[in-house]
């Protein structure tokens, strides 16, 4: 139990252009999802969390009105990448929160050109 | 905020000896510790985790000691197999309801020598 899937699992666009990715909680429900980014050989770092029903909650440094996130159901979160740069090339993670523990989707590596 | 710290970067130790990677954490209100085991361009895996209220957990091979008073919590992984090798991360969080993401150490890079 507790399989957390990301699509796409790469993808690479233009500079200006948007991006959706897509976490999904296959055999759970999860109130709370979390969005993390990881830099080549870094850790992750929270961006912020999703909750069902209401507005994302954003660590700070992170632009909200870049990162667009929609947490519509219970098993659905995206993140959308707006006017993509190269420097938003990373590596995105989300989590889904299952009682206390977090489990990980298996990520999206954007690269943008 | 949070603050985790993470030794060492890398551990390199032979096949069937043990492994042990610690953390500290700031934040006296953490009450969550979860360790991840992260592959090469794959998501973190959740491998065990503790909880402020207990001082030691065991699962297998692995198990993780928590000492809340000095605010530092360990890995051991014993009998080491080669497919142990990947990169560690320690984490902690206030899990309290509400927004609790983690706050995550900078990772152990673990390789196990045949």
């Amino acid at each position: 139990g507790a399989v957390v899937s990301q699509h796409p699992s790469r993808v690479i666009c233009k500079s200006g252009t948007s991006v959706k990715i897509e976490c999904r909680s296959l055999d759970f429900q999860a109130t709370t999802m979390f969005w993390y980014r990881q830099f080549p050989k870094q850790s992750l770092m929270l961006m912020a969390t999703s909750n069902e029903g209401s507005k994302a909650t954003y660590e700070q440094g992170v632009e909200k009105d870049k990162f667009l996130i929609n947490h519509a159901s219970l098993t659905l979160s995206t993140l959308t990448v707006t006017s993509a740069h190269p420097e938003d090339s990373s590596f995105y993670i989300c989590s889904a929160r299952r009682d206390y523990e977090q489990y990980f989707g298996p990520g999206t590596r954007l690269t943008v050109t | 905020g949070e603050n985790v710290e993470q030794h060492p970067s890398t551990l390199s130790v032979q096949e069937g000896d043990s492994a042990v990677i610690k953390c500290t954490y700031s934040d006296s209100a953490s009450n969550y510790f979860p360790w991840y085991k992260q592959e090469l361009g794959k998501g973190p895996q959740l491998i065990i985790d503790i909880r402020s209220n207990v001082g030691e957990k065991k699962d297998q091979r692995i198990a993780v000691t928590l000492n809340k008073t000095a605010k530092h919590f360990s890995l051991h992984i014993t009998e080491t197999q080669p497919e142990d090798s990947a990169v560690y991360f320690c984490a902690a969080s206030y899990s309290g309801g509400g927004a609790d993401g983690l706050t995550f150490g900078k990772g152990t890079h673990l390789i196990i020598q045949p």
